[in-house]
C-alpha cells in the first residue's frame, strides 16, 4: 500500500523492546487526547484515550501518559513487535469543542 | 463503535474535473468530517458535515471548491471541485458519536486522490 508520512519523524526500536511515542499539544484548554495508529493504506485507528483528570491510563500492552503542566503526551508500547510499525498520531479536543486537532505523527518502524 | 466505508478508495483524476467521495456510516452519529491528509502530512480538518444544512468549514476551506453535504445522520459527500495536483492527498471522512465531551472519533480508509 502507499506509504503515509514519508517524512515523518521515525522512532526505531528493536523487536521485543518498549517504544516511547512524545506528543507536545499546544491548547491549554484541551482535555481529551487520543492516540491512533495509522498503519500504510488504512485510516487511523483508535488505541488509547485519556482524559485531563488522569495522568495515566493503560491498556493492553500500551499506557499513556498525560502531563499538563507542560502540555504533554506520550505513548508507550511493550514488547513492541512487527505489527506495532505504523505512524501514530496524537490528537487533542476541548470538553466543549468539537474537533481534534492533530499531532504531526511520528512513524515507529519495528527492527526484526 | 462505528464502521465507516468510504468510496472510492482511490482515483486518478485530471486537472480541472471534480470528483465526489461518499461516505457511509453503519450507524446513526452526531458528528461526521472530512479531513485531508496530504503526503507525508498529519490530518487536517476540512470541515464538519452538518446534517440538513450547510458544512462548516474550517480556516483555509471554502464551500465552492470543497462542496459536503449530509442528507442524514449516516451519509456524507465530499467533492473536490476543479482539482489541480495540489488538491492529490488522501481524504478521511471520519464519525463520532457525541457532539461535546470524550468519545471516540472514527475513521474511514481514505481516498486516495492522484491529481495528474
Amino acid at each position: 500500500g502507499e506509504s503515509v508520512g514519508l517524512h515523518l519523524p521515525t522512532l526505531s526500536v528493536q523487536e521485543g523492546d518498549n517504544s516511547i511515542i512524545n506528543c507536545a499539544y499546544s491548547n491549554s484548554a484541551s482535555d481529551y487526547f487520543i492516540w491512533y495508529k495509522q498503519e500504510s493504506g488504512k485510516g487511523p485507528q483508535f488505541i488509547i484515550d485519556i482524559r485531563s483528570n488522569m495522568d495515566k491510563r493503560q491498556g493492553q500492552r500500551v499506557t499513556v501518559l498525560l502531563n499538563k503542566t507542560v502540555k504533554h503526551l506520550s505513548l508507550q508500547i511493550a514488547a513492541t513487535q512487527p505489527g506495532d510499525s505504523a505512524v501514530y498520531f496524537c490528537a487533542e479536543k476541548e470538553n466543549y469543542g468539537q474537533n481534534f486537532v492533530f499531532g504531526p505523527g511520528t512513524r515507529l518502524s519495528v527492527l526484526p | 463503535s462505528a464502521v465507516i466505508s468510504q468510496k472510492p478508495s482511490r482515483d486518478i483524476c485530471q486537472r480541472g474535473t471534480s470528483l465526489t467521495i461518499q461516505c457511509q456510516v453503519d450507524s446513526q452519529v452526531t458528528m461526521m468530517f472530512w479531513y485531508r491528509q496530504q503526503p507525508g502530512q498529519s490530518l487536517t480538518l476540512i470541515a464538519t458535515a452538518n446534517q440538513g444544512s450547510e458544512a462548516t468549514y474550517e480556516s483555509g476551506f471554502v464551500i465552492d471548491k470543497f462542496p459536503i453535504s449530509r442528507p442524514n445522520l449516516t451519509f456524507s459527500t465530499l467533492t473536490v471541485s476543479n482539482m489541480s495536483p495540489e488538491d492529490s492527498s488522501i481524504y478521511l471522512c471520519s464519525a463520532r458519536g457525541l457532539a461535546e465531551g470524550t468519545g471516540e472519533l472514527f475513521f474511514g480508509e481514505g481516498s486516495r486522490l492522484t491529481v495528474l
